[in-house]
């Protein structure tokens, strides 16, 4: 399996500009999470899905942010208007829908630098 | 509340020098614990984790780590070190009762292997 996937790796973008973060999990995987690091404020949940349903939203910081989950093969973050201080690393994490068992999967991360 | 501590933020160690990395947790609920290791510009990697049974538990890379109930700690281990462990590793907990899989996340040791 090829893991977690998220694109893109590195955003560079303007205040005020949209952002679009994707994520696809690894297949069979039911729950998905976002997270974002920082270093002020570590690694924070924002928000996760299961079976693609929206569960917990209440680390999304504010309604510039917003995530979907339309198939079980593709998720999106986006971030509008963005600002400076979302500058971040956001991950994306899987997990098997096996309550109690294994780990979550993070991938790589999208590394955001807003101007 | 729940809540995850690492106790502590840097660790130097040298190589093949033994190391230990301490966890505590305060949890309502009868616990599972990982640890994640995390290299520079990737995502967290599953270590170990921990759900019943065994106290010590193996993990990859030669480390484990042991669960305490009495001191509410899971401290990992790894009895000689290379540099390839430099690196942030980060403690994590859920519960057995939560099927919807939430960790909550340590603030991460950073662990620096001088020659």
């Amino acid at each position: 399996d090829a893991g977690v996937i998220q694109s893109p790796r590195h955003e560079v973008t303007e205040m005020g500009q949209e952002v679009t973060l994707r994520c696809k999990p690894i297949s069979g995987h039911d729950y998905l999470f976002w997270y974002r690091q920082t270093m002020m404020r570590g690694l924070e949940l924002l928000i996760y899905f299961n079976n693609n349903v929206p569960i917990d939203d209440s680390g999304m910081p504010e309604d510039r942010f917003s995530a979907k989950m339309p198939n079980a093969s593709f998720s999106t973050l986006k971030i509008q208007p963005s600002e400076p201080r979302d500058s971040a690393v956001y991950f994306c994490a899987s997990r098997p829908g096996l309550a109690g068992t294994g780990g979550q999967f993070f991938g790589p991360g999208t590394r955001l630098t807003v101007l | 509340a729940q809540s995850v501590t690492q106790p502590d933020i840097h660790i130097t160690v040298s190589e093949g020098a033994s190391l230990e990395l301490r966890c505590n947790y305060s949890y309502g609920a009868t616990p599972y614990l990982f640890w994640y290791v995390q290299s520079p510009g990737q995502g967290l990697q599953l270590l170990l984790k921990y759900f019943s049974g065994d106290t010590l538990v193996q993990g990859i890379k030669g480390f484990e780590a042991e669960f305490k109930r009495s001191q509410s700690s899971f401290n990992l281990r790894k009895p000689s070190v290379h540099w390839s462990d430099a690196a942030e590793y980060f403690c994590a907990v859920g519960s057995l009762t939560d099927s919807w899989g939430k960790l909550q996340f340590g603030a991460g040791t950073q662990v620096v292997v001088t020659p």
